[in-house]
This record gives structure tokens, C-alpha cells and sequence, in this order.
């Protein structure tokens, strides 16, 4: 299965500043997503990452706040602006390596814990 | 509104227990069910369930779907403490985002030695 990379692992930042993280997939996969995990909470859909055009959000999710690039089939990059307190989660890169139209199994990348003070 | 709900929310085991994690779900137009398993950051891919019936498995973990009572359940027979991880249950379906799977809370497994 492919490999996915996140950078940075962690980070502590101050409030009012922004983060970029990036991922990057070992393979050309068709579909991305960007996650968030709150401290106690389960995952959350932020936004598909598509190729190529401007990212799908889900409800709750603006451009402004987190912007999403994805110039290829193999990386992508979030960015968390004006950070506050409420920002401190984990953020997640996620996969489906086939085809949008088949049963895809998912997976996701390692994480980078964010904490905004 | 689309759920999926886990029990129990919390486990403490022994080394070599058998144990069973349970996963409920009201979904409209299901596609799929997963199960991860967590233990820092990252969730673990570690059973995709499409078919009722159908067991899966891996090493000491199995996994199984019944799409008529719309729930699924994880087994992991002779623990170890290497096994102590939240264990999260997902569902993905056929309306919006493709990648939209709807988490469960998980359930924190321990297993003491």
C-alpha cells in the first residue's frame, strides 16, 4: 500500500500566526482528505483535496481558515490560519488509493499534533 | 442524521483474554465499513467490511458485518499488551464526499500484563 508522509510531526505555535503542513503519498493516488482530530474527539472531515482545482469543504469548513493546495497526484499541503487555542488537534492526511468509483479502503498519514497557545 | 456508535467506550483486559468490540450504525445508502486501530497519532487501516457474512481476517483479529441489524464487531482472541490502542469503527456512504467516513467515539482497549 503507499506510503504517507507528514511534515511537520508536531508543532507549538502562537496565537494569530499560520501553519502549513504537507503531505506527501510514495504513489500517484486519485483521491486526498484532509482530517481534524480534537483532543477527545473522533475525526472529522475538513476537505477533499482535488488536483488540479479549489478543495471541496465540508460544513463547519472555510477556504479562508484552512487552505488547501494539491498541485499533484502525490502531495498536498493544509494550512491553518489565525491559529487559536480551539486549532490545537490532529490533523490528518487520508487516501483511497483506487479509482473514486470502487470500494476504496482508506488510510491515513501519521499526523501532526498541533498545539496553539 | 448519520451515526455510528461503539460500545463499550472503555475495556480493561488481560493478556490472553479474548475480547469483542462492537459497532452499531444508521446510515443512509451504506457503502462500507472500517475499523482502525490508534495508538498515537495515526490511525491503523485494519478491515474493510462491504458484505454481510463474510468474516475477515488477520492473525488474531477478525472481523465481521451484518448489513440487516447494521452492525459489525472486531474480535482480537489472546490479547497482548501490544493490542492496548483506541479502536475506531467507520462508515462510509454512497451521499456526499467520497472520503466522509463517519467515526464512531472508539473504544480504549487496555491490556494489562
Amino acid at each position: 500500500s503507499a506510503v504517507i508522509s507528514q511534515k511537520p510531526s508536531r508543532d507549538i505555535c502562537q496565537r494569530g500566526t499560520s501553519l502549513t503542513i504537507q503531505c506527501q503519498v510514495d504513489s500517484q493516488v486519485t483521491m486526498m482528505f484532509w482530517y481534524r482530530q480534537q483532543p477527545g474527539q473522533s475525526l472529522t472531515l475538513i476537505a477533499t483535496a482535488n488536483q488540479g482545482s479549489e478543495a471541496t469543504y465540508e460544513s463547519g469548513f472555510v477556504i479562508d481558515k484552512f487552505p488547501i493546495s494539491r498541485p499533484n497526484l502525490t502531495f498536498s499541503t493544509l494550512t491553518v490560519s489565525n491559529m487559536s487555542p480551539e486549532d490545537s488537534s490532529i490533523y490528518l492526511c487520508s487516501i483511497t488509493p483506487g479509482p473514486m468509483s470502487s470500494y476504496n479502503e482508506q488510510f491515513f498519514g501519521p499526523g501532526t499534533r498541533l498545539t496553539v497557545l | 442524521e448519520d451515526k455510528v456508535v461503539q460500545s463499550p467506550l472503555s475495556l480493561v483486559v488481560h493478556e490472553g483474554d479474548t475480547v469483542t468490540l462492537n459497532c452499531s450504525y444508521e446510515v443512509t445508502n451504506f457503502r462500507s465499513l472500517l475499523w482502525y486501530k490508534q495508538e498515537k497519532k495515526a490511525p491503523t487501516f485494519l478491515f474493510m467490511l462491504t458484505s454481510s457474512g463474510i468474516e475477515k481476517k488477520s492473525g488474531r483479529l477478525s472481523s465481521i458485518l451484518d448489513k440487516k441489524e447494521l452492525f459489525s464487531i472486531l474480535n482480537i482472541t489472546a490479547t497482548q499488551t501490544g493490542d492496548s490502542a483506541v479502536y475506531l469503527c467507520a462508515v462510509k456512504n454512497y451521499g456526499g464526499s467520497q472520503g466522509n467516513l463517519i467515526f464512531g467515539k472508539g473504544t480504549k482497549l487496555s491490556v494489562k500484563p
